[in-house]
């Protein structure tokens, strides 16, 4: 019954490689979300769906490619990983109008 | 640029005291801010919302103030435990909802 759930939960791999991580909500929500926690753990705001519709794309570097198959999957894909991508990405989703944000769990990606 | 500011990075407060929690911010004209929780190694949980046009929000022991001209929320736990201890985060949105961009937080430590 999990709410937001995003595999893998920890990924570790080597500079220059591509991976993904996906991300699906069982909530009904329009919105979902890809944000970015560094290790000073401020938490910024990556790219928004509303409805499969890429609607916030902020100043992520086009190596980072998200793709929402349906409103209830929103997928990261990130090529040529580097170093600085390491971090915990959070996925997110929300109702439409005013109301809080349900956060997945995490995955801690690490590049070595 | 835009700001949000969580006015300390760290709190320690003694148990049954109010723990009180302040969040700046500048260059900005937010429709709502919400406060999260966050705990080590997981996602941020909502806790409450509150609106440009609310002065003062509760739940349970949780309350929220809204000041637009002071551009300033205060977050306050009353009758802390040390269960409360956690990171605090605050966030700003916009009408549409989907543009959340959130402070760095505040730890909070609660002693028994």
């Amino acid at each position: 019954d999990t709410a937001v759930s995003q595999t893998p939960k920890y990924l570790v791999t080597q500079m220059g490689n591509d991976k993904s991580i996906k991300c699906e909500q069982n909530l009904g929500h329009d919105t979902m979300y890809w944000y970015k926690q560094d290790s000073k753990k401020f938490l910024k705001i990556m790219f928004s769906y509303n409805n499969k519709e890429l609607i916030i794309n902020e100043t992520v570097p086009n190596r980072f490619s998200p793709k929402s198959p349906d409103k209830a999957h929103l997928n990261l894909h990130i090529n040529s990983l580097e170093l600085g991508d390491s971090a915990v990405y959070f996925c997110a989703s929300s109702p439409s109008g005013n109301y809080g944000y349900t956060f997945g769990s995490g995955t801690r990606l690490t590049v070595v | 640029s835009q700001k949000i500011e969580q006015n300390s990075e760290a709190l320690n407060i003694q148990e049954g005291k109010t723990a009180t929690l302040t969040c700046n911010y500048t260059n900005y004209s937010p429709a709502y801010l919400q406060w999260y929780r966050q705990d080590p190694g997981r996602g941020p949980v909502f806790l409450l919302l509150i609106r440009e046009n609310e002065k003062e929000k509760r739940k349970e022991r949780l309350k929220v103030t809204f000041d637009t001209t002071l551009k300033q929320s205060l977050f306050h736990i009353t009758a802390s435990q040390p269960a409360d201890s956690a990171t605090y985060l605050c966030a700003l949105g916009g009408y549409n909802n989907n543009d959340m961009r959130f402070g760095a937080g505040t730890r909070l430590t609660v002693k028994p």
